[in-house]
């Protein structure tokens, strides 16, 4: 089986632009989960989807959001991009719920 | 609410020498403990997790950890590390749901 994948790998933007991020999760799996991880702040969950209602929530501002696909893709959009928001966003899938999850390689987001 | 706590943020050892990365959690419920590796400009990478049963669980790789339920503990151990495994690794817990939530990470330094 292909492994998450996320696109695009690697981003750069400017503060008060807005960015969407792409997760494709191991086929079957329905759970896709979104962290964000700086080395100030390490590994935060920002929130998960499961058939497509968000089920899981992190405490982040409301410039974060995500949806998820009947397919069971999933977005991240991040509007009005502050500095602070330059991490690397990290998507993780799973078939359902208590079973592991399997982490994609990452977005890497720069903000200027 | 669950926590996890890694002590050591670095830990340099020798080459085929012992290694311990501790960590310690915080949960009023019953938990499953996991602990991931992560390379360079990788994700996360599942090493071994403990969901129930024996408490000590082993990876592929000669890693593993015993699960302490008396002292909230998820220690990890080699008894031979090599260099390929410098890496960052993190502890992290969950209640059955997938909000797992990730210690702040040990980086393992591995000197020639």
């Amino acid at each position: 089986k292909a492994g998450v994948t996320q696109t695009p790998r690697y981003l750069i933007k400017t503060r008060g632009q807005q960015v969407t991020l792409s997760c494709s999760p191991i086929s079957g799996h329905r759970s896709v989960s979104w962290y964000q991880q700086t080395p100030g702040q390490g590994l935060q969950f920002l929130f998960e989807y499961f058939s497509e209602t968000q089920r899981n929530k992190g405490n982040f501002p409301g410039r974060f959001s995500g949806r998820q696909f009947s397919n069971s893709r999933s977005e991240m959009n991040v509007s009005t991009l502050e500095l602070g928001d330059s991490a690397l966003y990290l998507c993780a899938s799973s078939a359902g719920q208590s079973d592991t999850q399997y982490f994609g390689p990452g977005t890497r987001l720069t903000v200027l | 609410a669950q926590s996890v706590t890694q002590l050591d943020s670095q830990v340099p050892v020798f080459e085929e020498a012992p290694v311990e990365l501790r960590c310690n959690y915080s949960s009023s419920v019953s938990v499953y403990l996991f602990w991931y590796v992560q390379y360079p400009n990788q994700g996360l990478q599942l090493l071994l997790k403990y969901l129930s049963g024996s408490t000590l669980v082993k990876s592929i790789n000669g890693f593993e950890a015993e699960f302490n339920k008396s002292q909230t503990s998820f220690h990890l151990r080699k008894p031979s590390v090599h260099i390929s495994d410098t890496a960052e690794y993190f502890c992290a817990v969950s209640e059955g749901y997938q909000k797992v939530t990730f210690g702040t990470g040990t980086k393992l330094q591995v000197i020639p």
